[in-house]
């Protein structure tokens, strides 16, 4: 049961321009949400959060943005550089432990020069 | 260690062996999780450990599939009678505490049945 969807399997964008990652999800339960952003070898690294009462979290050049009443939420990347050329995974806790977490199927992000 | 290791980095074996799996958490971290993640899919979670409590196995895929944490340290996830099925990268990552911390993620094992 998927009840974390990432329905771009990828996206390719213009170094200096803007990234939009979208997530859906199913259960209206969820609370808080992750971004984890995964290199090739390596391990998932936990990139930003947002908690269900709020509707946006910024950090840096991350901004997540989440409209609860359509179960999307939004990761916007401004401005878009080579190093973010990544697998992004939206997540969502399943307890209260952040451990525990059911994932998107990820997006495959590459920023072209 | 600095990190969450995890060993090996790369497995083949031939389908119906039994392989071990190794995770080194980052030292004092009272939480560790394993996770899969097969070809093309997301994250899929398997087993959590929390301290002494009894760990919730609720993602095990089978009963072939098992794991131990020794010491509240070290974790090894154990596949029997391996299925071309269980091809995946196995993840572990390791948190300092129950709630509302995130979790490091190890660089994983890539298992291969052939």
């Amino acid at each position: 049961d998927q009840q974390v969807k990432q329905n771009s399997p990828s996206l390719s964008v213009q170094e200096g321009r803007i990234s939009i990652l979208n997530c859906d999800y199913t259960n209206s339960m969820f609370d808080y949400f992750l971004w984890y952003k995964k290199y090739p070898a390596e391990g998932p690294t936990f990139l930003i959060s947002i908690s269900s009462i709020k509707d946006k979290n910024e950090d840096g050049r991350f901004t997540v943005f989440l409209n609860k009443s359509a179960k999307h939420l939004s990761l916007h990347i401004v401005p878009s550089q080579p190093g973010d050329s990544a697998v992004y995974f939206c997540a969502a806790p399943t307890t209260d432990s952040w451990g525990k977490l059911q994932f998107g199927a990820g997006t495959q992000v590459v920023v072209t020069p | 260690g600095a990190g969450v290791s995890q060993s090996p980095s790369n497995k083949v074996t031939e389908k119906g062996k039994d392989v071990e799996l190794r995770c080194d958490p980052i030292s004092g971290h009272t939480a560790l999780y394993w996770y899969r993640q097969s070809l093309g899919q997301g994250l899929e979670f398997l087993i959590y450990f929390q301290g002494n409590s009894a760990p919730d196995k609720s993602g095990l895929p089978s009963d072939r599939f098992s794991a131990e944490r020794t010491g509240g340290s070290v974790s090894t996830l154990t596949i029997q009678r391996t299925q071309q099925e269980d091809s995946a990268v196995y993840l572990c990552a390791s948190s300092s505490q129950q709630g509302r911390t995130e979790a490091f993620f190890g660089q994983g094992t890539r298992l291969t049945v052939v």
